[in-house]
């Protein structure tokens, strides 16, 4: 399976501005998901991140408040663009490689 | 309804007690249904990925599938400590070239010496 590396980590933000995780994997893909697990929720896909086209965004997720980036087959970014506390949840990007593969996430605390 | 219904427990069990773990879902589109294992402020981590109806087993964990019923399992045999930590239920969704997973809330366990 692949290894995902996520970070930051965990960060606390203030309200109104912009946060970007990076998302690095060690294998080549053509998709890189975005999800969000929020407290008490199921996990939730935000948008698939194709190299060379635009992300596709789920019910509910725009891209005005979720900016991603693919620049490349082994990388993505993903922005929660002003944030309020309603933001606050944690965000994990995932690769299909011989099966789903999650990275460790970054948790959002907007104050 | 939501398309996957997962118990959030929490569950307690005692070191070396059977558990099991359930999860419903309404969507006949569902094709592969998988189970994670997620550790506090860890992501998940997948422990048993299947396609058919029937039981796969892996060292201490059997997933058992019932897509008649849609219906599927997760057993625990002779339960450690370190099981303690959530459970996710997942399930694959396709359509044209597009896929997601769906997940359950998830069940938290708790194994007690």
């Amino acid at each position: 399976s692949a290894v995902i590396s996520q970070k930051p980590s965990r960060d606390i933000c203030q309200r109104g501005t912009s946060l970007t995780i990076q998302c690095q994997v060690d294998s080549q893909v053509t998709m890189m998901f975005w999800y969000r697990q929020q407290p008490g929720q199921s996990l939730t896909l935000i948008a698939t991140a194709n190299q060379g086209s635009e992300a596709t965004y789920e019910s509910g997720f725009v891209i005005d408040k979720f900016p991603i980036s693919r620049p490349n087959l082994t990388f993505s970014t993903l922005t929660v663009s002003n944030m309020s506390p309603e933001d606050s949840s944690i965000y994990l990007c995932s690769v299909n490689l011989y099966g789903y593969t999650f990275g460790s996430g970054t948790r959002l605390t907007v104050v | 309804q939501k398309e996957v219904e997962q118990d959030p427990g929490p569950l307690s069990v005692p070191e070396g007690a059977i558990v099991s773990l359930n999860c419903t879902y309404s969507n006949s589109a569902f094709q592969y249904f998988m189970w994670y294992r997620q550790y506090s402020r860890k992501g998940p981590e997948l422990l048993m990925y299947t396609y058919s109806s029937g039981n796969k087993e892996d060292g201490r964990f059997t997933a058992q599938v019932d897509k008649s019923s849609k219906y599927i399992s997760l057993f625990i045999r002779d339960s450690q400590p370190s099981d303690s930590a959530t459970y996710l239920c997942a399930m694959r969704w396709t359509q044209g070239g597009s896929e997601k997973l769906v997940f359950g809330k998830g069940t938290k366990l708790t194994v007690n010496p």
